[in-house]
């Protein structure tokens, strides 16, 4: 129930393409969805986040598209770049309760040029 | 500004010894989080400091791991009688409050035990 599962594990893409990573939840209870990105030898950083009142939510070249009767979401990475090279993570809360987020297991994200 | 400093970076010990690991989060930041990162693992959550006070201990893995807040600022980690399997890197986050306020994350401090 309080699993957060992140597919896929690893994802190559050309510099230019659309990067996407997956991630799925049972807990309905869940109401905050963020998005991490880190570097290697760094802490995550939040990248963009989502509640299930909206379907989508853009922010530049990132996009997270959200489908509350899947319980599912996803992260969209538009015109990928060598920069975007780096391990996504996805996360929830019940921000309510406890606000200790639960975080997918993370893609490593590699753009080759 | 000062983002969430931990200290030390690498850490390298024996099966055994204790090591304290210790995490400076950002002025003002009221909420504090410890998670651990094994390699090739998502991150696990260990413990949650709200002020001074631990709402939520359910993440220690053992009672060998604990944690305390002073001033409702710096936090220490401290792992008795490291064992080979709590080798992992230990990030520490803090965020403004608990209610889905983003958490920033030091660099946290890589814990080799040999």
């Amino acid at each position: 129930q309080q699993q957060v599962k992140q597919s896929p594990q690893s994802l190559i893409v050309q510099k230019g393409g659309i990067s996407i990573i997956n991630c799925a939840y049972e807990n309905t209870a869940f109401d905050y969805f963020p998005w991490y990105q880190q570097f290697p030898g760094k802490g995550p950083a939040l990248l963009i986040a989502i509640r299930p009142d909206v379907s989508e939510k853009k922010e530049g070249r990132f996009t997270i598209s959200f489908n509350k009767s899947a319980k599912q979401f996803s992260l969209h990475i538009m015109d990928s770049q060598p920069g975007d090279s780096a391990t996504y993570f996805c996360a929830a809360t019940d921000g309510g309760s406890q606000g200790n987020l639960i975080f997918g297991k993370g893609t490593k994200l590699s753009v080759k040029p | 500004g000062a983002g969430v400093s931990q200290s030390p970076s690498n850490k390298v010990t024996e099966k055994g010894k204790d090591v304290e690991l210790r995490c400076d989060p950002i002025s003002g930041h009221t909420a504090l989080y410890w998670y651990r990162q094994s390699l090739g693992q998502g991150l696990e959550f260990l413990i949650y400091f709200q002020g001074n006070s631990a709402p939520d201990k359910s993440g220690l893995p053992s009672d060998r791991f604990s944690a305390e807040r002073t001033g409702g600022s710096v936090s220490t980690l401290t792992i008795q009688r490291t064992q080979q399997e709590d080798s992992a890197v230990y990030l520490c986050a803090s965020s403004l409050s608990q209610n889905n306020s983003p958490l920033h994350f030091g660099n946290g401090t890589r814990l080799t035990v040999t």
